[in-house]
């Protein structure tokens, strides 16, 4: 069964230092996700992304933050100089289409822990 | 902004018998509601969902209820299993708002064998 896959499954980083954030959605998607949980949280959405650009990011995505779709297959996220609070479980998700209900696929996600 | 609630942080049920997880959510642009069930070190994992236009959605052991008017869903389980221990999200999305999923906090349900 196709899945969303996500890499590293930990990342430990300094404050200050940029961390990137791998995702291979399921190759026949179109639309694509990050949330994050920080520990003890609920799962917030942080942005989408469809067609080579941002369709929609909430108010923790800030210009810190960056998203990617680098060629046919990945999908990251960039912080570029992470902060204590940026310590949470990051979930890349997709979604097939437009036509498609709603429901999107979530990989494994990577801990990030910010020292 | 708690669109999206799940009052029982845990639940405790017999192995056989029905478990029923309860959702809230005040957002009336929300018109898509979606189950997702998480174990540890695991992403969400997509159980079940039900649109706006209907009351009801089963799948199998699993079955989605809708209360519109009293912006209220709730998933059932029957019979509960061993296998179902795990926390359970609700999630909503809303046709205008780039269907991204806003999340309730979840439920931890632990059956007891």
């Amino acid at each position: 069964e196709p899945e969303v896959t996500q890499t590293p499954s930990h990342q430990v980083t300094q404050m200050g230092q940029e961390v990137i954030l791998r995702c291979v959605p399921i190759s026949n998607h179109l639309y694509f996700y990050w949330y994050r949980q920080i520990l003890g949280q609920k799962v917030e959405f942080l942005v989408s992304f469809y067609n080579n650009e941002i369709s929609e990011k909430s108010e923790i995505f800030d210009d810190q933050f960056s998203v990617e779709r680098p060629d046919g297959s990945n999908f990251t996220l960039k912080i570029r100089s992470t902060k204590l609070e940026d310590s949470a479980m990051y979930f890349c998700a997709s979604r097939p289409n437009r036509s498609a209900k709603n429901i999107q696929y979530f990989g494994a996600g990577t801990r990030l822990s910010v020292l | 902004d708690q669109q999206v609630k799940q009052n029982s942080p845990s639940l405790s049920v017999q192995e056989g018998r029905i478990s029923i997880l309860n959702c809230d959510y005040t957002n009336s642009m929300f018109d898509y509601f979606l189950w997702y069930k998480k174990y540890p070190a695991e992403g969400p994992t997509f159980l079940i969902s039900i649109s706006s236009i209907k009351d009801k959605n089963e799948d199998g052991r699993f079955t989605v209820f809708l209360n519109k008017s009293a912006k209220h869903l709730s998933l059932h389980i029957v019979p509960s299993q061993p296998g179902d221990s795990a926390v359970y999200f609700c999630a909503a999305s809303a046709q205008f708002g780039n269907e991204k999923l806003t999340f309730g906090t979840g439920t931890r349900l632990t059956i007891i064998p």
